[in-house]
């Protein structure tokens, strides 16, 4: 069994809807929790980054943790075509970006 | 320059040959990494160089030799690889010890071997 598993799409969706994109996790030792953007052709960028049970907002963006459920999502509201990009989780149990496990990505496109 | 920079964004080679792939960070941060990205699967991590000293190769072939002179560069050097190998090798740099200090990823350099 994978430590992380991302719901693996692909998702189409219109835009100005909202998304939610999932990840679940089986390591409860995992404390930092990430969401890396990856558009087609370029490496992976961080979007979010949250530490414990949670939301976090940034903008569209929502990053929510479930230490007790070990489940992740992150949500974008009013998505745009500029959101569609393939979409990874990312977790880690110590501050060592190295020690980083990934899921094994979302992709995400948004339809004008 | 800015970021993490790669080199080549391309690559075809034959099983035969032997090629490198080149990696320069510019953010002043003190670990480089390597990975590699196949459809349908996760970011594999490779090699840790942290304060320009190897320490971790999970497990990776020989055929793939990592080397850092330097906390700035980070080279890959290739060598017999095997079809399977073809993938795209990401390039990454952090600042460890700091939260906060995630992964920096370059471009990449596509790798397709006949």
């Amino acid at each position: 069994q994978k430590e992380v598993e991302q719901d693996p799409g692909p998702l189409s969706v219109p835009e100005g809807a909202i998304v939610s994109l999932n990840c679940t996790y089986s390591n409860s030792a995992f404390q930092y929790f990430m969401w890396y953007r990856q558009y087609s052709r370029k490496g992976p960028e961080l979007l979010m980054y949250t530490y414990s049970s949670g939301n976090k907002e940034d903008g569209r963006f929502t990053a929510q943790v479930d230490k007790s459920s070990k489940y992740i999502s992150l949500f974008i509201r009013d998505s745009q075509p500029s959101d569609s990009a393939t979409y990874l989780c990312a977790m880690k149990y110590s501050l060592n970006a190295g020690k980083s496990t990934f899921g094994d990505g979302t992709t995400l496109t948004v339809k004008p | 320059e800015t970021g993490v920079t790669q080199t080549p964004r391309h690559l075809v080679m034959g099983m035969t040959n032997k090629k490198s792939l080149k990696c320069e960070q510019h953010l002043g941060h003190n670990a480089m990494y390597w990975y590699k990205q196949s459809a349908k699967k996760p970011l594999e991590l490779m090699f840790v160089y942290s304060l320009e000293e190897r320490v971790e190769n999970n497990s990776v072939p020989s055929r793939f030799s990592p080397e850092c002179p330097n906390s700035s560069h980070l080279f890959l050097h290739l060598h017999t690889l095997q079809p399977e190998d073809s993938a795209l090798y990401l390039c990454a740099s952090s600042q460890e010890g700091w939260v906060g200090g995630e992964l920096f990823f370059g471009e990449g350099s596509r790798l397709t071997v006949l």
